[in-house]
């Protein structure tokens, strides 16, 4: 069985540019979670879906992060305009429901320049 | 709210020595906590976890966990450590609505 798989492993753009990254949950996984990971830190929830139902978006900065997860499958964490803080590890996880263990996906490396 | 304190950010192990990576938590009633592991390149991957009851908790790869309340600790273990255990090491707090909360990592490098 795949894992949590995410795309690109790696992007680089310029500041002020639009940035997405994709991330294809294990299949049934109804609990879906984006994770910011900064340089020498731990993972911060951002959001935290329920199917397709964000729950707990407490933490994403909704004047410049969105994301969807549309027929509560597949999701997408975009950045419009990208600054250069957002640079980080973005993590993609997911789980049967939210008390059940999750599993991560390898990450996407954002840099912005 | 919940906060996790690893307060050693860098550990150096012989091959075969034991391991322990400290975890403090702070939290108002009885925690959720895990250890995660992310090998570089990696996403991270659950090593064990304690809900309740006993509080040594077994994991995989040969890993062991103690929860003491009165420390308010969650302390990770490992007898005899080889090379493929350098990593980055990561304790995690759950509240009741299995929100985490991550310390900062300890990296483990292991010396032959």
């Amino acid at each position: 069985e795949a894992g949590v798989v995410q795309s690109p492993r790696y992007k680089i753009i310029e500041k002020k540019q639009p940035v997405a990254f994709w991330c294809n949950p294990i299949s049934g996984h109804n609990t879906l979670y984006w994770y910011l990971q900064n340089l020498g830190q731990g993972p911060e929830l951002l959001i935290r879906y329920e199917n397709e139902e964000a729950v707990d978006d407490s933490q994403l900065p909704k004047d410049r992060f969105s994301a969807e997860r549309l027929k509560g499958v597949d999701s997408t964490l975009k950045i419009q305009p990208a600054e250069l803080g957002d640079s980080a590890v973005y993590l993609c996880a997911s789980s049967w429901t939210a008390d059940t263990e999750a599993f991560f996906g390898q990450g996407t490396r954002l840099t912005v320049v | 709210a919940q906060s996790v304190t690893q307060p050693d950010i860098h550990i150096t192990v012989s091959e075969g020595a034991s391991l322990e990576l400290r975890c403090n938590y702070s939290y108002g009633a009885t925690p959720y906590l895990f250890w995660y592991v992310q090998s570089p390149g990696q996403g991270l991957q659950l090593l064990l976890k304690y809900f309740s009851g006993d509080t040594l908790v077994q994991g995989i790869k040969g890993f062991e966990a103690e929860f003491k309340r009165s420390q308010s600790s969650f302390n990770l273990r490992k007898p005899s450590v080889h090379w493929s255990d350098a990593a980055e090491y990561f304790c995690a707090v759950g509240d009741v609505d299995y929100k985490l909360s991550f310390g900062a990592g300890t990296t483990v490098t292991v010396r032959a």
